[in-house]
């Protein structure tokens, strides 16, 4: 297997812009999380699907961030309009059916917003 | 209050020599994770061991998960095992999101 892919792996772009991350996960894996790290807050989850469906978004920072998963093969999560405080690296992760399973994570986008 | 702490948060070693990392957390789990951080930022599955013994080579992970924590050995530690390691736990009343510890750094030097 491909393992979970994430694109792009790198993205700089200026302030104000819209930035789109994208997530495909690992093929049978029926649940995906986003989660972000930086310097100031370690790894922290800003919201999980399960069977397509938001389950918790709590982690989401605020309303210039928005997550969707159209189909169980494809996630993305958006940021408009974009701030330099966004800079981090975003990570994506899929997980077997089960809530106690293994979770696996993709390669990571290193976001740099100017 | 904290609910995964990890110690130490740094460490420094000399190549051959054995370390052990420490996780604990505040509440019962029904996943723990150990990942490894590697220099290019990348987060590398190293157990899933939400209780037990695993062994992978010259890596080891025990959790006792009624005494709620969790150790990481390495022994014969090399240059390459140099990174951030990581702890993340999935609590039973949280829906499975996983919970990271901040990690401690390892270097190790030639």
């Amino acid at each position: 297997d491909a393992g979970v892919i994430q694109s792009p792996r790198h993205e700089v772009t200026e302030m104000g812009q819209e930035v789109t991350l994208r997530c495909k996960p690992i093929s049978g894996h029926n649940s995906l999380f986003w989660y972000r790290q930086t310097m100031m807050r370690g790894l922290e989850l800003l919201i999980y699907f399960n069977n397509n469906v938001p389950i918790d978004d709590s982690g989401m920072p605020e309303d210039r961030f928005s997550a969707k998963m159209p189909n169980a093969s494809f996630s993305t999560l958006k940021i408009q309009p974009s701030e330099p405080r966004d800079s981090a690296v975003y990570f994506c992760a899929s997980r077997p059916p089960g809530q106690g399973n293994e979770q696996f994570f993709g390669p990571g986008t290193r976001l740099t917003v100017l | 209050g904290i609910q995964v702490e990890q110690s130490p948060p740094d460490l420094i070693l000399q190549e051959g020599a054995n370390s052990t990392l420490r996780c604990n957390f505040s509440d019962s789990v029904n996943n723990l994770q150990w990942f490894h951080q590697n220099p290019w930022g990348q987060l590398i599955n190293l157990f899933y061991i939400p209780s037990g013994t695993k062994q992978n080579g010259r890596l080891s992970a025990t959790t006792v998960a009624t005494e709620r924590y969790s150790l990481l050995y390495i022994s014969s530690s090399q240059t390459t095992d140099s990174g951030v390691y990581f702890c993340a736990v999935s609590f039973w009343n949280q829906g499975g999101k996983l919970i990271f510890g901040q990690g401690t750094e390892l270097s190790v030097k030639p």
